[in-house]
C-alpha cells in the first residue's frame, strides 16, 4: 500500500558533494512537494511542482534545485551540500485542488559532514 | 511572528486520558484545517480535516475550529500508547497548493 516512496531513508554526504534525493508517487497526482523538517521549525517548503517540467519556489529554495521530468517522479538536488542542510527531507504529493490530503513519503534523513 | 503557532510539548498523559492539542494562527484567509500524525522516523499521515468553523468527529478523534478566535483543537478520547506521536496542524487557504504547517506537538501516552 505504498503511495509515496523516497529513494533513501538515511544518507551521509560530504560538504561540497552534489546530492540527489528521489521521490516517486503512484497515485497520478499532479502536485509534488519537497519539505525539510527541523526541530522547532516544523515543515518548511523548499520547492513544489504542479506539472511535468513546472516548478515553483517555496519558502526556503536557496541551495536547492528540483527536477520533474515525469509526472510520478520529483527530484531534489543539493548542488553543493553544506552542513546546514543536514535535516529530514520529506516528499509529498496531492491531487490538483485537493491540498487537504497530502500524502508523504517516509522521509530521508540527510547528514552532511 | 509565525503564521501558525503550536506548542511543541512534549505532552505526557496516562493511558485513557483525554488529550487536547491546539494551534493558533494569524492569517484569516485560512479556510481548511488539517491534523497530521507523525510517528518517529516516519512521514506525516493525515488524520482529518475540517472546512471553516465547527467540529468534526472520527472515532476517538474530534477536530474543532473556531475561526473567530483563530484557534483549532484536536481532542483524543481514551488515549492509547499507540497514539504516541507528533501531531502537526496544517492550514490551507483554499486556493493555490501551499499548506502552512505548525511545528508539531510531541505526545506520549504512558501505560
Amino acid at each position: 500500500d505504498v503511495k509515496v516512496t523516497q529513494s533513501s531513508r538515511y544518507l551521509v554526504k560530504r560538504t561540497g558533494e552534489k546530492v540527489f534525493l528521489e521521490c516517486v508517487q503512484d497515485m497520478d497526482h499532479e502536485n509534488m512537494f519537497w519539505y525539510r523538517q527541523d526541530p522547532g521549525l516544523g515543515l518548511r517548503l523548499i520547492y513544489f511542482s504542479y506539472d511535468v517540467k513546472m516548478k515553483e519556489k517555496g519558502d526556503i529554495p536557496e541551495g536547492y534545485s528540483v527536477s520533474r521530468e515525469k509526472k510520478e517522479r520529483f527530484s531534489l538536488i543539493l548542488e553543493s551540500a553544506s552542513t546546514n542542510q543536514t535535516s529530514m527531507y520529506l516528499c509529498a504529493s496531492t491531487r490538483q485542488g485537493m491540498a487537504t490530503e497530502a500524502f508523504f513519503g517516509q522521509g530521508t534523513r540527510l547528514t552532511v559532514v | 511572528q509565525k503564521e501558525v503557532e503550536q506548542d511543541p510539548g512534549p505532552l505526557s498523559v496516562p493511558e485513557g486520558a483525554i488529550v487536547s492539542l491546539n494551534c493558533t494562527y494569524s492569517n484569516s484567509a485560512f479556510q481548511y484545517f488539517m491534523w497530521y500524525r507523525q510517528y518517529s522516523r516516519k512521514g506525516p499521515e493525515l488524520l482529518m480535516y475540517t472546512y471553516s468553523s465547527g467540529n468534526k468527529e472520527d472515532g476517538r478523534f474530534t477536530a474543532q475550529v473556531d475561526k473567530s478566535s483563530k484557534y483549532i483543537s484536536l481532542f483524543i478520547r481514551d488515549s492509547q500508547p499507540s497514539d504516541s506521536a507528533t501531531y502537526l496542524c496544517a492550514m490551507w487557504k483554499g486556493g493555490g497548493n501551499k499548506l502552512t504547517f505548525g511545528t508539531g506537538t510531541q505526545l506520549k501516552v504512558e501505560l
